[in-house]
């Protein structure tokens, strides 16, 4: 599976928009995007997948660039229980975990 | 999403004894698990994949006879630490996927390990 990378860490203000951005240069044409966060102590939760489109659920919005070599995430109004940490992956069949990027929501 | 539970939420057990975790997928059949385990600060680390019926398949540098995992049924995985030592006490989390979860892979809440 193609790697990955993301800022290590990002803060974002309450009630704004939070962008996560992610390359992923070497996608292979089969390989879809996915979003997962993982809130402290928790195991990972599934926020959105896409392979080439554009893709939009009542979390969040997924971004991804024409060449597929990057791809956005964004949460349209951030809460302080949206501080997690996003991983984005891309994947045929397993899934592999790279640093992720640590959000802090701010108040 | 579909809901993959996991069981015991945390453990305590004293070394040299082994310990069971459970991993069930609740709301659809999951032919594929997979076993991760997380160090605190760190990121998920892939222990193994299981196909429902097969033997599992383990990462380099995961030692197959000290992790049992077992994947008889469409909805039940466990993960068996044996011999168990501090060094092993961590963050197991396991996954499911099957063909009506869209091949998207849900994970379960995690089991924190702690060897005493």
């Amino acid at each position: 599976d193609a790697k990955t990378t993301q800022p290590p860490s990002m803060d974002c203000a309450e009630g704004r928009a939070a962008n996560l951005p992610c390359n992923h240069s070497t996608i292979s044409g089969n390989e879809y995007v996915y979003w997962y966060r993982q809130i402290h102590s928790q195991g990972p939760q599934y926020i959105i997948h896409g392979l080439k489109n554009n893709e939009t659920n009542e979390m969040a919005s997924l971004i991804i660039t024409e060449d597929r070599k990057s791809s956005t995430l964004i949460l349209p109004h951030a809460t302080l229980r949206d501080t997690a940490v996003y991983y984005c992956i891309v994947r045929v069949s397993d899934m592999r975990f790279g640093a992720g990027t640590r959000l802090t929501v701010k108040p | 999403g579909a809901v993959v539970s996991q069981h015991p939420s945390w453990v305590i057990c004293k070394s040299g004894t082994s310990v069971k975790i459970e991993c069930r997928s609740l709301d659809f059949q999951a032919t594929t698990m997979f076993w991760y385990r997380q160090f605190p600060k760190q990121s998920l680390m892939l222990m193994a994949t299981s196909n429902e019926g097969s033997k599992a398949t383990y990462e380099q540098g995961v030692e197959k006879d000290k992790f049992l995992i077992n994947h008889a049924s469409l909805t039940l995985s466990t993960l068996t630490v044996t011999s168990a030592h501090p060094e092993d006490s961590s963050f197991y989390i396991c996954s499911a996927m099957g063909p009506n979860s869209g091949n998207t892979i849900y994970f379960g809440e995690g089991s924190w390990l702690t060897v005493v």
